[in-house]
């Protein structure tokens, strides 16, 4: 059983609906992380949380650590949001551990 | 924001030669880096961990003497494939932290893609 559970693996949505990828881990963690790798490979950071909620634009992610869950959430989605999203868990010797990804695919 | 340059961003190279992959951290001290690599539709492994000034330390199963890493400075880490065999084949990605008092943030490159043929 893998460290890191993301759900759902794949998601296609319309243009403007709401989004929300579901992460759950095992371990204990430092921080958890957000990660958005697009179809050229390279990786952007989206969020670092180790408790409540953060938010950038239309994006949201929060964190229950008593659950350890996480989740991402996208408002108003666009086919430019289309791309695979990491869930990252970090301990205390600074290694992550990924989930497998989720691929979103935003149709216009 | 904090960046890291990858290069090159693709390669391909004839089996048995050796390809270097170079990490820049551009406007910060990268303390640690981390070499990744990920096949097709599968998560990042961690094939090793690199403190500046030291040596690296290798993930179970990764050999060292094949997949050299040098990180001689606070801005700059190498991944060097070694005598690359087609099933070296993959994409190879870098990732700095840099310390923020006491959270630890992550900036990856932009990847490598190699292809040994």
């Amino acid at each position: 059983k893998n460290e890191v559970e993301q759900s759902p693996q794949n998601l296609t949505a319309q243009e403007g609906e709401f989004i929300t990828i579901n992460c759950s881990y095992s371990v204990g963690i430092s921080a958890l992380h957000w990660l958005q790798q697009h179809p050229g490979g390279g990786i952007v950071s989206l969020f670092m949380l180790s408790s409540g909620k953060k938010k950038h634009g239309r994006l949201i992610a929060t964190i229950n650590i008593q659950e350890k869950h996480s989740s991402l959430h996208i408002t108003a989605s666009h086919p430019r949001d289309s791309a695979v999203y990491i869930c990252a868990v970090g301990g205390s010797n600074y290694k992550l551990t990924f989930g497998k990804g989720t691929l979103l695919t935003v149709n216009p | 924001g904090a960046v890291v340059s990858q290069h090159p961003s693709r390669v391909i190279c004839k089996s048995g030669t050796s390809v270097k992959i170079e990490c820049r951290s551009l406007d910060f001290q990268a303390t640690t880096m981390f070499w990744y690599r990920q096949f097709p539709k599968q998560s990042l492994m961690l094939m090793a961990t690199s403190n500046e000034g030291s040596k690296a330390t290798y993930e179970q199963g990764v050999e060292k003497d094949k997949f050299l890493i040098n990180h001689a400075s606070l801005t700059l880490s190498t991944l060097t494939v070694t005598s690359a065999h087609p099933e070296d084949s993959s994409f190879y990605i870098c990732s700095a932290t840099h310390r923020q008092t006491l959270n630890y943030g992550y900036t990856f490159g932009s990847g490598t893609r190699l292809t040994v043929v």
